[in-house]
């Protein structure tokens, strides 16, 4: 049973354009949703995260969308850069259970050509 | 970088051996997490600790065995190694309370052959 669905799995963008990486999630008892990116041959590192009881989150140039009756959210890209070319994780978890983990999507390899 | 270590990086292993992979971290956190990752399936969850002898299983616990007898160090033993194993495997740590960020090692890259 995959808790976290995410999707597409592989993205090719132009400079400048906003990359959307949805996400969708199972168990309404998560209240934590983080997005980390990671490059090559390094660990995950945390990008933005959102609580459900805002919409929407925005940090520099990434944006974190959330519907919390559709059980899903999403990260936007603005003005992508080639070095923004990685991998993207959305996660879940239940921040007010004791002994939480983070549940991670299966990722989405972001190319942003120049 | 958050103080977290992983050892070994890399280690190549015969099939049927045991082999464990230690994380030490200096941040004197509370969670402490060992993630797989493998092509096509992302990170998935394998064990993790919320104290000191506190542990868990995750989704993907079969075969995996974890020790935690002190705070700073979560060790994670592959029984008896299957080339299913090979893998990169992640270390995480958290402080818990109102700080979620996981930080992560840089991972062991582990094939068993």
């Amino acid at each position: 049973q995959q808790q976290v669905k995410q999707s597409p799995q592989s993205l090719i963008v132009q400079k400048g354009g906003i990359p959307i990486i949805n996400c969708a999630y199972e168990n309404t008892a998560f209240d934590y949703f983080p997005w980390y990116q990671q490059f090559p041959g390094k660990g995950p590192a945390l990008l933005i995260a959102i609580r459900p009881d805002v919409s929407e989150k925005k940090e520099g140039r990434f944006t974190i969308s959330f519907n919390k009756s559709a059980k899903q959210f999403s990260l936007h890209i603005m003005d992508s850069q080639p070095g923004d070319s990685a991998t993207y994780f959305c996660a879940a978890s239940r921040e007010n259970q004791a002994g939480t983990a983070l549940i991670f999507g299966k990722g989405t390899t972001l190319s942003v050509s120049s | 970088d958050a103080g977290i270590t992983q050892s070994p990086r890399h280690k190549v292993t015969e099939t049927g051996t045991p082999v464990t992979l230690r994380c030490h971290q200096t941040e004197n956190h509370r969670y402490m997490y060992w993630y797989r990752q493998d092509p096509g399936h992302g990170l998935r969850l394998i064990h993790y600790s919320y104290g000191v002898k506190d542990t868990d299983k995750g989704e993907v616990s079969d075969g995996y065995s974890v020790s935690r007898s002190k705070t700073e160090d979560f060790l994670l033993t592959l029984e008896s190694a299957t080339s299913s194993q090979t893998s990169v495997y992640f270390c995480a740590i958290r402080a818990g309370g109102v700080n979620t960020e996981a930080f992560f090692g840089q991972g062991t890259r582990l094939t068993v052959v």
